[in-house]
């Protein structure tokens, strides 16, 4: 059972433009949500959270939204940028600290110069 | 430098053999993941540790087996009941409190079996 759905396996965009990445998940007791980037080999970074008292939060060029009663959130990167292209993971977890962290099944942006 | 740190990179091991991954932070984080990376599957949780000596399942426990014998360390065991360990197997820790709830990985193992 994919608690955490990321439903685009890939997303394509032209530099200078916006990104969106999307995310859907069903446990109604998720309240903190995580994106990380990752490239082959390596382990993932974090980018950036939001907790579910929010329904936005921004660092940069990366804004998370979160809509709760969809059970929806999404990452928008703007500009994208070339350095951009990677796998991003949503992952959500139930309480502040040390409860189980589930990822989605991520989604490969790809900028094109 | 703080930081988390799995050995060795890649990891080779023949049919019906365990072989055990090393994972080490000195972050002083609580809390401990195992997950697992195959393609188009995303991340798996195999096991996590929210305390020194406990641990709990994941989605994806079988065939593997953990310890957590001190704060800093969480090896993971595949064994040879794990049907299909060949995969890029990633750690993570976490500490606590709300200014502490990102997950840090380390850079991963891939283990082949030949």
């Amino acid at each position: 059972d994919q608690q955490v759905k990321q439903n685009s396996p890939s997303l394509s965009v032209q530099e200078g433009r916006i990104s969106i990445l999307n995310c859907d998940y069903t446990n109604s007791m998720f309240d903190y949500f995580l994106w990380y980037k990752k490239y082959p080999a390596e382990g993932p970074t974090f980018l950036i959270s939001i907790s579910s008292i929010k329904d936005k939060n921004e660092d940069g060029r990366f804004t998370v939204f979160l809509n709760k009663s969809a059970k929806h959130l999404s990452l928008h990167i703007v500009p994208s940028q070339p350095g951009d292209s990677a796998v991003y993971f949503c992952a959500a977890s139930s309480n502040f600290g040390n409860e189980k962290l589930t990822f989605g099944t991520g989604t490969r942006l790809t900028i094109i110069p | 430098d703080g930081g988390i740190t799995q050995s060795p990179k890649y990891l080779f091991r023949k049919e019906g053999q365990n072989v055990t991954l090393s994972c080490e932070q000195n972050l002083n984080h609580d809390a401990m993941y195992w997950y697992r990376q195959d393609p188009g599957q995303g991340l798996r949780l195999i096991y996590y540790s929210q305390i020194v000596n406990d641990f709990q399942k994941g989605d994806i426990a079988e065939g593997y087996s953990v310890s957590r014998e001190k704060k800093e360390s969480f090896p993971l065991t595949v064994t040879s009941a794990q049907k299909n360990p060949t995969a890029f197997y990633l750690c993570a820790s976490r500490g606590r409190g709300p200014s502490n709830t990102e997950a840090f990985f380390g850079q991963g193992t891939r283990l082949t079996v030949v």
